[in-house]
C-alpha cells in the first residue's frame, strides 16, 4: 500500500498524559499536512511542512502542540498535558506542491481524552 | 481565506444523477476549485479539481461556471457507495495559501 498511513489509529489517554501520533506520507510529496477534525464539522488545518521545513502553523495549534517532521520524510504531532478538548480524529495528508494538487489522506487518529 | 457555500444536505435515489452545487463568488483568479468527500469514519478523499474549464474523470465530474463564481459536481448514477459529506474548497497556488480550509459540506445521502 502506497497511501499516507497514520499510527496508531485509536488513542484513549487520561487528561495531563502527553501524546504523540505519526504520519508516514506517500513517498514522492515534499508537502505534509496535519488537520484536526471534531464530530459533525469538516477538517481544521493545524499545520504543514515543505520537506523539514515547517511553513505554517494555525492559531488552533497552541504551545502544547508541537509537530516535525526530521527528515522531509515522516512527521510526528506531539500533544503535551492533553486536555478533554483536544479529543478530535487526527489527520494527516501528503501532496506535491501547487494548488493543482490533490491531498491525499490518511486514515486519521481518533484521540479520545479521559 | 476564500469561502465557499453549499447545501447542508441532499438525497437522490440510486442510480440517478446527483448535481452537487457550490458558490464561491470571492474566487481569485488563481484558486484552484476542489472537491473532497468524506465517508463515515474515513479521512477525505479527493474526487476532482479544476481551474476553468469543465473536467471529468472516473468518479466525477465538475462543471464551472463562466465567470468561476460558482460550480457543480456531478455523480453521474450514484450509487449507495456514494453516501458522503461532500466538501467544495478552493485551493491558492501561492505559497502558503495550499492548505485546504473545509466547511460544512453537502451530505448526499442515497435512497435504494
Amino acid at each position: 500500500d502506497t497511501g499516507v498511513s497514520q499510527d496508531p489509529r485509536h488513542k484513549i489517554t487520561k487528561r495531563g498524559q502527553n501524546v504523540t501520533f505519526r504520519c508516514d506520507p506517500i513517498s514522492e510529496h515534499n508537502r505534509l499536512y496535519w488537520y484536526r477534525q471534531t464530530l459533525g464539522q469538516g477538517p481544521e488545518f493545524l499545520t504543514y511542512f515543505q520537506n523539514e521545513a515547517q511553513l505554517e502553523k494555525s492559531r488552533l495549534l497552541s504551545d502544547r502542540f508541537s509537530a516535525e517532521r526530521p527528515k522531509g520524510s515522516f512527521s510526528t504531532l506531539e500533544i503535551q498535558r492533553t486536555e478533554q478538548g483536544d479529543s478530535a480524529m487526527y489527520l494527516c495528508a501528503s501532496s506535491r506542491r501547487g494548488g493543482g494538487n490533490e491531498q491525499f489522506f490518511g486514515p486519521g487518529t481518533r484521540l479520545t481524552v479521559l | 481565506d476564500a469561502k465557499t457555500t453549499q447545501p447542508n444536505s441532499m438525497e437522490s435515489n440510486e442510480e440517478e444523477p446527483v448535481h452537487l452545487p457550490c458558490n464561491h463568488s470571492t474566487i481569485s483568479g488563481t484558486d484552484y476549485i476542489h472537491w473532497y468527500r468524506q465517508l463515515p469514519s474515513q479521512g477525505p478523499e479527493y474526487v476532482i479539481h479544476g481551474l476553468t474549464s469543465n473536467v471529468n474523470n472516473r468518479m466525477a465530474s465538475l462543471a464551472i461556471a463562466e465567470d468561476r463564481k460558482s460550480s457543480t459536481l456531478i455523480l453521474h448514477r450514484a450509487t449507495l457507495r456514494d453516501a458522503a459529506v461532500y466538501y467544495c474548497i478552493l485551493r491558492g497556488n501561492d505559497f502558503g495559501n495550499e492548505k485546504l480550509t473545509f466547511g460544512t459540506g453537502t451530505r448526499l445521502t442515497i435512497i435504494p
